[in-house]
């Protein structure tokens, strides 16, 4: 089934670790997005993706880093985890970038840093 | 800045009344407007958007839009709510620029009776 994954479901993590958090579509879309999302926050864009090769800072990027090596993978990682960065994160991708492109979510990953 | 505002945190309707769920957005061009559903522990599932045309845009699960450039509003309607509505509503606007991506409002809970 088409669509996009992400990995690992949900995790756990000490304070000063390092984690990559991963995501894979297989729509073959341009543009791909991280977002994390707080309770009475909404949905926050951290760093985005127009096409292979391109990356973007969002709203909230700051310890967070992405690499887009190739179209299907866009992993997110931190450096060094915060408990500030407890969240659900989710992955986004369009067809091509641009605010009128429909957007299609992955399942998210819930991260709780102790 | 866009910027989208949902004025009820949580709205509680009983199965079979009627729903409105309220969005605001704040955007200086034409907005391209998206309604997404999040069910408990899921990603978020397009409901229904608004590019340009006719303003009263139809969408899955019987759900429906009114884009109100007057009011710059864009209200999620249901007609007769199901048990299985409850979820998480979010509505979002197409950014501009380079980003692509889609300002979030902070949602809007909603909670079904018997």
């Amino acid at each position: 089934i088409a669509g996009i994954t992400q990995a690992p479901t949900s995790q756990i993590l000490a304070a000063g670790r390092r984690m990559t958090l991963r995501c894979t579509q297989d729509m073959r879309h341009n543009a791909m997005y991280w977002y994390r999302q707080d309770l009475g926050l909404g949905l926050r864009l951290i760093h985005y993706s127009n096409t292979a090769g391109t990356t973007g800072k969002g709203e909230v990027p700051d310890g967070y880093s992405v690499s887009r090596a190739n179209t299907d993978d866009f992993p997110l990682t931190l450096a060094s985890a915060v408990p500030s960065q407890t969240s659900v994160y989710f992955c986004a991708s369009s067809t091509a970038a641009g605010g009128l492109n429909t957007q299609y979510f992955g399942p998210g990953t819930r991260l709780t840093v102790l | 800045a866009q910027s989208v505002t949902q004025p009820d945190i949580h709205i509680t309707v009983s199965e079979g009344a009627s729903l409105e769920l309220r969005c605001n957005y704040s955007y200086g061009a034409t907005p391209y407007l998206f309604w997404y559903v999040q069910s408990p522990g899921q990603g978020l599932q397009l409901l229904l958007k608004y590019f340009s045309g006719d303003t009263l845009v139809q969408g899955i699960k019987g759900f429906e839009a009114e884009f109100k450039r007057s009011q710059s509003s864009f209200n999620l309607r249901k007609p007769s709510v199901h048990w299985s509505d409850a979820a998480e509503y979010f509505c979002a606007v197409g950014a501009g620029g380079s980003q692509g991506n889609l300002i979030f409002g902070k949602g809007t809970k909603l909670s079904v009776k018997p």
